[in-house]
């Protein structure tokens, strides 16, 4: 069965501080995979997106690194603020599955003051 | 802007009884998904569409049914509400194309059922 698991599960900070976030899939053959970041309450909002071929993309203080030999994915997140309090998600799209998405169960993140 | 909307943003029903949510985007967006989203699993697909009269089923798909009339709707309907369906359900929309669409996501419904 193809599955994203994300570690770890929860993750509290001091503000200021950089953090990783890890992501190990089994999704193959897989044609991208996405970072999504998911406010309490809201939906889940686009961070980066990469395609097999790419190691890393950044989004402000947001960099994503993708090793498709290993199948794992993290996020960095740098200097970090309240406002990146939030689930983060990550997600693989399946090739042979229709491109359909496969979602991580994602790391809930605190920053505190 | 353009943007995607979900009613009612919460929910309470009963065991049994049938219920719609509704989701309505603005994108012009060929493709619409549902989701719910529950404590200890990731995000789960139920039913999909590509287009005007196109539905798909997911990966959670039993007790739901999706029928798509318009560009703009995609309605979710639980036939006969059940305990199991108690959960956050996440509406999405994409343009049709390339692998690496952007989804964009709806604010979510929250439903318990009783």
């Amino acid at each position: 069965k193809n599955q994203v698991e994300q570690s770890p599960q929860s993750l509290i900070i001091l503000e200021g501080k950089n953090c990783t976030l890890q992501c190990n899939y089994t999704v193959s053959p897989f044609s991208n995979l996405r970072w999504y970041k998911q406010d309490t309450g809201r939906g889940p909002v686009s961070l980066t997106i990469m395609t097999f071929s790419e190691n890393t993309k950044s989004n402000g203080r947001y960099t994503a690194t993708l090793d498709a030999d290993t199948k794992q994915s993290s996020l960095h997140i740098t200097a970090s603020q309240l406002s990146d309090s939030a689930s983060y998600i990550c997600v693989v799209s399946h090739i042979n599955a229709g491109n359909m998405l496969t979602f991580g169960g994602g790391t809930r993140l605190m920053v505190k003051p | 802007d353009a943007e995607i909307t979900q009613s009612p943003r919460h929910k309470i029903t009963e065991t049994g009884r049938q219920v719609t949510l509704a989701c309505h985007q603005t994108w012009n967006h060929n493709n619409m998904f549902w989701y719910r989203q529950d404590l200890g699993h990731g995000l789960r697909l139920i039913h999909y569409s590509y287009g005007v009269h196109d539905t798909n089923k997911g990966e959670v798909s039993d007790g739901y049914s999706v029928s798509r009339s318009n560009t703009e709707d995609l309605p979710l309907t639980l036939e006969s509400a059940a305990s199991s369906q108690t959960s956050v359900y996440f509406c999405a929309s994409s343009e049709q194309g390339a692998p690496t669409y952007e989804q964009y996501f709806g604010p979510g419904t929250r439903l318990t059922v009783t």
